[in-house]
């Protein structure tokens, strides 16, 4: 199956300072989404991004399929930003709909 | 519209015992998927549905049994617990595209302790 690694493992970040993640797939996706677990737990979806770049206020991601890999940019970052971050990829279609999850990059944006 | 949402949020279970985890979505998703985290080793897919009436295995599925007899229901059963599936397990939701499924939505999570 797809193997997903994820880079740095953490990060502690200055507020303000800009970052940037990384995630890499053993194989080719058609479907690469990124998630960010706040403290309390919560998932959220920042980017559904198989390919192409998008952006969505501070944060953007791009993704380079034919590359296996997707970067996350988090700009003038906020302690609002800490938690996890993570990058979950598939190949969608017929019943394989599922996503593989990485371990995650747990980010800490110091006041 | 409530979005994803898990009952119960916290449960502490005995060995051997069993019980149910509810996830209902109001967003007429047509995908839902039951993961389970544990520290370090991020989520990981227990089972999953491409619609209702059907099923299908993920990365974890030994220990665990699902249905989805309603399209906005999906139903993770544990038979007997035992103290490895202590975890916090999250639902997820996602819609139907002509590549496949698309973003997916959690739940706010079920902590689960099995003593």
């Amino acid at each position: 199956g797809i193997q997903v690694e994820q880079s740095p493992p953490d990060l502690i970040l200055q507020e303000g300072a800009n970052s940037t993640l990384r995630c890499n797939f053993s194989d080719s996706v058609n479907n690469l989404q990124w998630f960010h677990q706040n403290p309390w737990g919560q998932l959220i979806n920042l980017f559904y991004i198989p390919s192409g770049t998008k952006q969505n206020g501070r944060l953007s991601a791009t993704t380079v399929a034919t590359e296996r890999y997707s970067l996350l940019y988090i700009s003038s970052s906020q302690t609002t930003d800490s938690g996890v971050y993570f990058c979950a990829g598939g190949n969608y279609g017929g019943a394989t709909n599922k996503l593989i999850f990485g371990t995650g990059t747990l980010l800490a944006v110091q006041p | 519209n409530a979005g994803v949402t898990q009952t119960p949020k916290f449960r502490v279970l005995k060995t051997g015992q069993s019980m149910t985890l509810l996830c209902a979505q109001d967003m007429n998703h047509e995908y839902m998927y039951w993961y389970r985290q544990d520290p370090g080793m991020g989520l990981r897919l227990i089972h999953y549905s491409v619609g209702e009436g059907t099923t299908a295995k993920g990365e974890v599925p030994d220990g665990y049994n699902v249905s989805r007899l309603k399209k906005q229901n999906f139903l993770l059963g544990l038979e007997s617990a035992a103290p490895s599936q202590t975890s916090v397990y999250f639902c997820a939701s996602s819609y139907w595209t002509s590549g496949g499924a698309g973003e997916q939505f959690f739940g706010p999570g079920t902590r689960l302790t099995v003593l």
